[in-house]
């Protein structure tokens, strides 16, 4: 079984100030780890993936995760926010390893970031 | 550039009609999802296809169903709307093999209204 909370369902940035945006998993078994990101009227678009090589996860855009097994942590952070990261953003769990099921991922409730002028 | 299409961005349809929805992507991927997605609750997963003519039920298949008789192509189908089916619809592949590259592929969505 796995399971995906997302802390926040929204939160609000001024423009350059550091993102956080948090996310908390459950999984019985070595989970992959993705945020996706949509925009406005968008399609959800891959920003960054966990599949157990380096903990410290770099995507797209500035955006970094960082994977903390002892704290089933997968908080997404951004040094300096642009306007045009204004957005909706999902964590997502999903099986690392194939086997039934695994074709399932499970998505958190989604965080809505603002980015203020 | 993988590319997820759906026929409709917006649709509006009365309870009782038989409703498609038509995804088509062009990358070959053996994996194909249709989720719906609803304020304050996220995606949830409908069905999902691994092949050709093989579909899996997700979280919450009532009322729906689907067909694939085409790897490039996966429809879904509301055989009666309700409205409580109105909602925001995102067909997804990707490849098969191993999970550590199930990397999905979204389309831009179809909204849905039934009225």
């Amino acid at each position: 079984a796995q399971s995906v909370t997302q802390l926040d369902s929204h939160v609000s940035v001024s423009e350059g100030t550091p993102v956080l945006l948090r996310c908390n998993y459950s999984s019985s078994y070595s989970p992959s780890l993705f945020w996706y990101v949509q925009h406005p009227n968008k399609g959800l678009q891959l920003l960054l993936k966990y599949t157990s090589a380096a903990t410290l996860v770099k995507g797209i855009n500035g955006f970094e995760a960082e994977f903390k097994k002892s704290e089933t942590s997968f908080h997404l952070t951004k040094p300096s926010a642009h306007m045009s990261d204004a957005a909706e953003y999902f964590c997502v769990v999903g099986p690392r390893d194939s086997g039934a099921g695994s074709y399932q991922l499970t998505f958190g409730k989604g965080t809505k970031l603002s980015v203020i002028p | 550039d993988v590319k997820v299409t759906q026929s409709s961005r917006y649709l509006v349809k009365r309870t009782g009609e038989k409703v498609f929805l038509e995804c088509v992507q062009d990358m070959d991927h053996e994996n194909m999802f249709w989720y719906r997605q609803d304020p304050g609750l996220g995606l949830r997963l409908i069905y999902f296809s691994y092949d050709v003519k093989m579909k899996e039920k997700g979280d919450i298949p009532e009322g729906y169903s689907v067909s694939r008789e085409k790897k490039e192509r996966f429809s879904l189908i509301l055989e009666s709307a309700s409205t409580n089916q109105t909602s925001m619809y995102l067909c997804a592949s990707s490849p098969g093999g191993s999970v550590a590259k199930n990397i999905q592929y979204f389309g831009a969505g179809t909204r849905l209204s039934v009225l």
